[in-house]
C-alpha cells in the first residue's frame, strides 16, 4: 500500500529488553522523523534523517538508536527499554528541503514498558 | 532552541459556534507554521499552514492568522461540526543542521464539539 506505515501498532515489553519499531514509506521522501507523544508534551522529536545513512538527534534522543540504510525504511531501536519510554511513537516523512513541505505521519505505535 | 506554547489544553464548544486555539513561539527565525489535526487512534494530519510572509490564510471553515511581531499564531474554526472533535497541534519551523527545517510542536488542544 502506498503511504507511510508503522509496525507493530501495539507492543508490550519489559524493562531492559531491546525493542525495534519499524517505519516504511513508499514515496521516496528524503526526510524521515521519529516523534514520541506524551500527554502534556505534544510531539517531541527523537531523531531525524535527511537521507539514507544521514541521521541526527532531535530533542529527546537518549536511549534510542536509529539507522537508515534504505531511503524507505527508518527503524527506531530502544536498546534497553525503560518505563519512561512508554509512549506513542510516530514516524513521519517529508519530501525535500523546502520548509513548507508537509510532514506525513504514520498511524503510530503504542509502546508499553512494564 | 525553539519553544512553542499552545492554549488552551482543552476546549469545549457548542456545535455551530466558533473555536479558537492560540500558539506562541520563541524563535524569530521561524517562517512556517502548520496546524495538525489528530483523530483518535490516528497520526496527525495537516489541515492548514501559513508562511511568515502571509498574515492570514483561509480554507473553508478553517483560518489561521499570524502576528510575527508578537510571535503568535491562531487557528480559527467556524460553524463547528461534531467531526471537528479531535486533538489539534500547532507547530513552528526551526532550522536544522542539514539546511532544512524541523518542526517544534505545541502541547496540543483537545477540542470537543457538543451537539
Amino acid at each position: 500500500d502506498a503511504g507511510i506505515t508503522q509496525s507493530p501498532r501495539y507492543k508490550i515489553t519489559e524493562t531492559g529488553r531491546q525493542v525495534t519499531l519499524m517505519c516504511h514509506q513508499t514515496w521516496s521522501h528524503s526526510y524521515m522523523f521519529w516523534y514520541r507523544q506524551d500527554l502534556g508534551h505534544g510531539l517531541r522529536l527523537i531523531y531525524y534523517s535527511a537521507a539514507a545513512d544521514i541521521t541526527d538527534k532531535g530533542e529527546v534522543p537518549d536511549g534510542y538508536v536509529v539507522s537508515r540504510s534504505k531511503t524507505e525504511n527508518f527503524p527506531l531501536t530502544l536498546e534497553s527499554a525503560t518505563r519512561s519510554q512508554t509512549s506513542v511513537y510516530f514516524c513521519a516523512s517529508k519530501p525535500g528541503l523546502a520548509d513548507y513541505n508537509e510532514q506525513f505521519f504514520g498511524p503510530g505505535t503504542r509502546l508499553t514498558v512494564l | 532552541g525553539e519553544n512553542v506554547e499552545q492554549h488552551p489544553s482543552t476546549l469545549s464548544v457548542q456545535e455551530g459556534d466558533s473555536a479558537v486555539i492560540k500558539c506562541t513561539y520563541s524563535d524569530s527565525a521561524s517562517n512556517y507554521f502548520p496546524w495538525y489535526k489528530q483523530e483518535l487512534g490516528k497520526g496527525p494530519q495537516l489541515i492548514i499552514d501559513i508562511r511568515s510572509n502571509v498574515g492570514e490564510k483561509k480554507d473553508q471553515r478553517i483560518a489561521v492568522t499570524l502576528n510575527k511581531t508578537a510571535k503568535h499564531f491562531s487557528l480559527h474554526i467556524t460553524e463547528t461540526q461534531p467531526e471537528d472533535s479531535a486533538v489539534y497541534f500547532c507547530a513552528a519551523s526551526m532550522k536544522i543542521i542539514q539546511g532544512a527545517q524541523k518542526l517544534v510542536f505545541g502541547q496540543g488542544t483537545r477540542l470537543t464539539i457538543n451537539p
